[in-house]
């Protein structure tokens, strides 16, 4: 079975330019989460869904990210305008209910 | 913030038992203390999980202690693509949220 599908692997973008990510959890799982990770660091939860719904958004800087899970599947985070701080790994994970979370290989962003 | 305290680094020799340690002193009766370990380059990898009890899996065991303040991974005979950052999170089932801290980074060496 394959796992979390996680693209582009790598992302270089000027700042000021949006980017976006894209990602597909495990066949059935209800959860899903983004997380980002910089140099060094754990992962830092930006967003989580729970089907189609985002149950937990409070870590997500709206001013210039935005995400979205349609039909309850697939996911795209986005990022408009890109800053340099925004340079990391994204990391998307999906689970069933009260179950572990299986993780994708992220995508890094460097923004120069 | 994270929940947890765990040292910032370890050794551990190859085929050797390795113990990694973790504090959860303020952890609440519904949550469950998860391990979780990121290889260099890739996503973050579910090892184990308990709510009180010991656990046991084919990739680790988990000694929690009797008051739930701390827990120990062990890693039984540690080999060197075990070389990673692990990280011990605690989290309420209920809230299906998984806040990371910085983690141990254990080098296992030949």
């Amino acid at each position: 079975e394959a796992g979390v599908v996680q693209s582009p692997r790598y992302k270089i973008i000027e700042k000021k330019q949006p980017v976006a990510f894209w990602c597909n959890p495990i066949s059935g799982h209800n959860t899903l989460y983004w997380y980002r990770q910089n140099l060094g660091q754990g992962p830092e939860l930006l967003i989580r869904y729970e089907n189609e719904e985002a149950v937990d958004d409070s870590q997500l800087p709206k001013d210039r990210f935005s995400a979205e899970r349609l039909k309850g599947v697939d996911s795209t985070l986005k990022i408009q305008p890109a800053e340099l701080g925004d340079s990391a790994v994204y990391l998307c994970a999906s689970s069933l209910e009260w179950s572990e979370a299986f993780f994708g290989q992220g995508t890094r962003l460097t923004v120069v | 913030d994270a929940k947890t305290t765990q040292p910032p680094s370890m050794d551990c020799a190859e085929g050797r038992a390795a113990n990694l340690p973790c504090n959860h002193s303020t952890i609440s009766g519904n949550e469950y203390v998860y391990w979780y370990r990121q290889i260099h380059s890739q996503g973050p990898q579910y090892i184990i999980h308990g709510l009180k009890n010991n656990e046991t899996n084919e990739m680790a065991s988990l000694i929690i202690t009797e008051d739930r303040k701390s827990s120990t991974l062990i890693l039984p005979h540690a080999t060197l693509r075990d070389t990673a950052v692990y990280y011990c999170i605690v989290s309420d089932l209920n809230t299906d949220k998984l806040i990371f801290g910085t983690g141990t980074r254990l080098q296992v060496f030949p």
